[in-house]
């Protein structure tokens, strides 16, 4: 079981209110990701991070922000959350060094955010 | 474009039995793919991962094949369980980015009944 947490697991919250998902992982994995998944839909990658103080925007657009000034931190901000917002979040991580062959991403156990 | 595609959407059987899911890909470069299942409301969690030079792994009860040159795989289950009911997602990551690029398939829903 991989060492990686996330927290609320589910929240459900008023249009137009701020909300923060957490991430957090034990396994001092350099690269963190956050991704977007809708019912019987693929996972689609909303931000990166190579290392602390590097965040990037990932393939699909997502309204939400991240930061990472911890290594074992990445969380994930919704400034005003809309019911488009609504979705499964996933936030995994990986570890560079390691053999590309046996390259692998652990994943949390997830957020669902439910907007009314 | 790069994809993932999986076959079939969904599938039902009997606890016990023996299934096989598909999964066809157009990624280039191609560096791996991976197995993951994930059960309802959790994340993905890795079963098998295959480089291009490898043509089956097993992990328990699951069999992965790959076949590089008509970029096919599939994922074959027996003996199934209860426990097997999940989504099962065929992932593939291309060469040459320093990211590891993720291609994600949609999943199988698979269900077991006793």
């Amino acid at each position: 079981e991989a060492d990686i947490y996330q927290t609320p697991r589910y929240l459900v919250i008023g249009t137009g209110k701020k909300i923060t998902l957490e991430c957090s992982q034990t396994m001092g994995h350099d690269k963190m990701y956050w991704y977007q998944q809708d019912p019987g839909m693929e996972l689609h990658l909303i931000h990166y991070s190579y290392g602390v103080n590097s965040t990037e925007k990932g393939d699909l657009s997502s309204e939400s922000t991240v930061s990472r000034i911890r290594t074992e931190h990445f969380p994930l901000t919704l400034e005003s959350a809309r019911p488009s917002h609504t979705s499964q979040y996933l936030c995994a991580s990986s570890d560079p060094h390691g053999l590309e062959s046996s390259y692998e991403q652990y994943f949390g156990p997830g957020t669902r955010l439910t907007v009314t | 474009k790069n994809q993932v595609e999986q076959s079939p959407q969904s599938l039902i059987i009997l606890e016990g039995k023996n299934c096989t899911l598909q999964c066809n890909y157009t990624v280039s470069p191609f560096s791996n793919l991976r197995w993951y299942k994930q059960d309802t409301g959790r994340g993905p969690v890795s079963l098998t991962i295959m480089t291009f030079s490898e043509n089956t792994k097993s992990n328990g009860r699951y069999t992965a094949t790959l076949d590089a040159d008509t970029k096919q795989s599939s994922l074959h289950i027996t003996a199934s369980q209860l426990s097997d009911s999940a989504s099962y997602i065929c992932v593939v990551s291309d060469r040459g980015s320093t990211l590891g690029r993720l291609y994600f398939g949609r999943g199988t829903q698979l269900t077991v009944w006793p």
